[in-house]
């Protein structure tokens, strides 16, 4: 199985900072790269795909890199809304798996 | 708009099958390209991928679980059915089914979740 380490496990942020958080593959997995949002008792909520297009509707102050098998997901500018638990999936091959979480609280 | 929600048992015993059922409106499964999929969330750890049904009947599983996991489709009520034989108090967790669809050449982007169901194992 490919193996998602994501770091930091968690962070805090003020509004309007730049936050980033990265996700390592355990082996190459192309762009085959998804991050999700995840609220306190919600479902996750689909951010990105294949590494840096973003969902319909996500607001542009998300972005995701990769390089190599270093992933990348950028908030420009923190904003209330994006305090949640953010994870990382690999989706090149089965079985799909997930990061540990990065959880963005307020500082 | 794509809705997919989950039902079943909230609570079951050790040993017993975990039978959980997505009903999903917004799309079709014979749609090429389509899949539903079960994810599934212990408390308070992270989300563990379970099972992906395609719109042509190609069924995935976690290796780890296989022998316990059985999805099915029905096209014509837009449902699909995940079992879990053998449960145990591991298996605690909210599971939740999604939408996959085709883009940046693969099938497999989950895009659409639905609110999960928590099930708890125990006697």
């Amino acid at each position: 199985d490919i193996q998602m380490t994501q770091s930091p496990s968690s962070l805090s942020a003020s509004v309007g900072d730049r936050v980033t958080i990265t996700c390592r593959a355990s082996q190459g997995i192309s762009n085959s790269l998804a991050w999700f949002q995840q609220k306190p008792g919600k479902a996750p909520k689909s951010l990105i795909y294949a590494a840096s297009s973003l969902q319909t509707g996500v607001p542009s102050r998300f972005s995701g890199s990769r390089s190599g098998t270093d992933f990348t997901l950028t908030i420009s500018s923190l904003q209330p809304e994006d305090f949640a638990t953010y994870y990382c999936q690999q989706y090149d091959s089965y079985p799909l798996t997930f990061g540990g979480g990065t959880k963005v609280e307020i500082k | 708009q794509i809705t997919l929600k989950e039902s079943g048992p909230t609570l079951v015993k050790p040993t017993q099958t975990l039978t959980l059922t997505c009903t999903f409106s917004g799309f079709s499964l014979s749609t090429n390209g389509v899949g539903v999929g079960w994810i599934r969330q212990p408390p308070g750890k992270a989300l563990e991928w379970l099972a992906l049904i395609y719109w042509d009947d190609d069924k995935r599983y976690r290796s780890s679980l296989k022998s316990r996991l059985t999805i099915t489709k029905d096209t014509s009520k837009n449902q699909v059915v995940l079992t879990m034989t053998n449960m145990d108090p591991v298996d605690t967790a909210t599971y939740y089914c999604a939408h996959s669809a085709y883009a940046s050449g693969s099938y497999r982007i989950i895009d659409y979740w639905g609110q999960g169901t928590l099930v708890t194992v125990s006697s």
